[in-house]
């Protein structure tokens, strides 16, 4: 069974205070690893997609990395704005996802 | 309107109700999921629509009854829930269904008296 494990569970960064988050997995045939950002009352927002270990993605402060067994989302100097749960999730061979219970990030200004 | 609309936000049931969740999705994909919310757990799979056909069912229980008139359209029949089925239920839309770039509704949030 596929399985997606996100640490920290919850993370309070000064604005401007770098750091990553963590998305562990394990998984049959790893076809893509995604990234989402919800905001509270809402919906999860697509941010990126992993294929294959080495890849890097960059949106604004965000940037997301892959290895063979983990990705990492980096926040380059926080903004309040940048406050949200980040979510991972891990598609597998035959194209089942699996989420984790995300990272719930808060920016103090 | 744009994206992937829910209606309703909010909705209180007792036990015995029957209520319906609606969705719409405005981009033109093709595949339709249900997903469920619960505090302190992983989203969770409950229906995939691929071209109107169900093409996943992750072992929900009979009380909760999809429906998929279109490409478009999405409903969640609900009757005599329980108050464990309180959650955020989640609608979301692909290009296909194969799990790849979902787009999500803002979600129902339910609580079931």
């Amino acid at each position: 069974e596929d399985q997606v494990t996100q640490s920290p569970e919850a993370l309070r960064l000064q604005e401007g205070e770098s750091s990553s988050l963590n998305c562990s997995y394990t998984v049959s045939g790893l076809r893509g690893l995604f990234w989402y950002r919800q905001d509270p009352g809402k919906g999860p927002e697509f941010l990126f997609t992993l294929y294959s270990a080495g890849e890097e993605k960059e949106k604004e402060r965000l940037k997301a990395t892959l290895t063979k067994k983990e990705s990492f989302l980096h926040i380059t100097a926080p903004k309040p704005e940048d406050s949200a749960t980040y979510l991972c999730a891990v598609q597998d061979g035959n194209n089942r996802l699996a989420f984790g219970k995300g990272n719930q990030v808060v920016v103090i200004p | 309107e744009t994206g992937v609309t829910q209606t309703p936000r909010h909705l209180v049931m007792g036990m015995t109700n029957k209520k319906s969740l609606k969705c719409e999705q405005h981009l033109g994909h093709n595949a339709m999921y249900w997903y469920k919310q619960s505090a302190k757990k992983p989203l969770e799979l409950m229906f995939v629509y691929n071209f109107k056909e169900q093409t996943e069912n992750n072992s929900v229980p009979s009380r909760f009854s999809p429906e998929c008139p279109n490409s478009s359209h999405l409903f969640l029949h609900l009757h005599t829930l329980q108050p464990e089925d309180s959650a955020l239920y989640l609608c979301a839309s692909s290009q296909q269904g194969t799990n790849e770039k979902l787009f999500f509704g803002s979600g129902t949030q339910l609580s079931v008296l």
